[in-house]
């Protein structure tokens, strides 16, 4: 069974420097990987995705996240934090192989960006 | 494109009511999907389409029926309402393009149920 972990229920980062949220998967075939962003009281919405190709992969709002095989992990990164990032923030894998394969989300990370 | 819409935005129930939350894309998506989410456990997998005529289950599946008689519309239906089910709802759509287009989730704006 494919499987999201997201260690950390919240990340503080002060504004203006540099934030990660950490994600590791767990899939039999190789990964379709997603991060979302969700504000309060709204709907999920898409920020980047891994599907194939460069391992470092760049999103909206200045967010990028790096694939990494080995570590299976696929951390959200973005070099200079605003407080309009303040959000929750899921990972979600799906597996590549067999056509439509059902995704998994993690249990989400709140990004706190203190002013 | 008004993309996913759900309705209704919010619902209290009486255990043991029955209720359809209607899902409805505009997008020619031939994936579709219902999430609850609760605090500290992300979002989980109720049913699943993957095209008009065909659902299946996801981790969550007991006391929620689907159907999906249109590539549009998808909606979930509570067949006996439960204090458990007391929750958000949301409803996404997606598709798989080709040349690595697309895969990601489009969500609608969510339902919020109560069931007392």
């Amino acid at each position: 069974a494919q499987s999201v972990a997201q260690p950390e229920d919240q990340v503080n980062v002060a504004e203006g420097n540099p934030l990660t949220v950490k994600c590791t998967y767990s899939v039999s075939g190789n990964p379709y990987l997603f991060w979302y962003v969700q504000y309060p009281n709204r709907g999920l919405q898409f920020l980047l995705k891994y599907i194939t190709g460069d391992n470092l992969v760049k999103g909206s709002y200045g967010f990028e996240a790096e694939f990494n095989k080995s570590q299976t992990s696929f951390h959200l990164k973005k070099p200079s934090a605003l407080v309009s990032d303040s959000a929750l923030y899921f990972c979600a894998v799906r597996d590549s192989s067999g056509g439509y394969q059902k995704v998994t989300f993690g249990t989400g990370t709140k990004l706190q960006v203190i002013p | 494109n008004a993309g996913v819409t759900q309705t209704p935005k919010f619902q209290v129930l009486k255990t043991g009511q029955s209720m359809t939350l209607q899902c409805a894309q505009d997008m020619n998506h031939e994936y579709m999907s219902w999430y609850r989410q609760d605090p500290g456990m992300g979002l989980r997998l109720i049913h699943y389409s993957v095209g008009a005529g065909i659902t299946d289950q996801g981790e969550v599946p007991n006391g929620y029926n689907v159907s999906r008689s249109t590539t549009e519309d998808f909606p979930l239906r509570l067949l006996s309402a439960a204090p458990s089910q007391t929750s958000v709802y949301f409803c996404a759509s997606s598709y798989d393009g080709t040349s690595g287009g697309h895969y990601e989730q489009y969500f609608g704006p969510g339902t919020r149920l109560t069931v007392t």
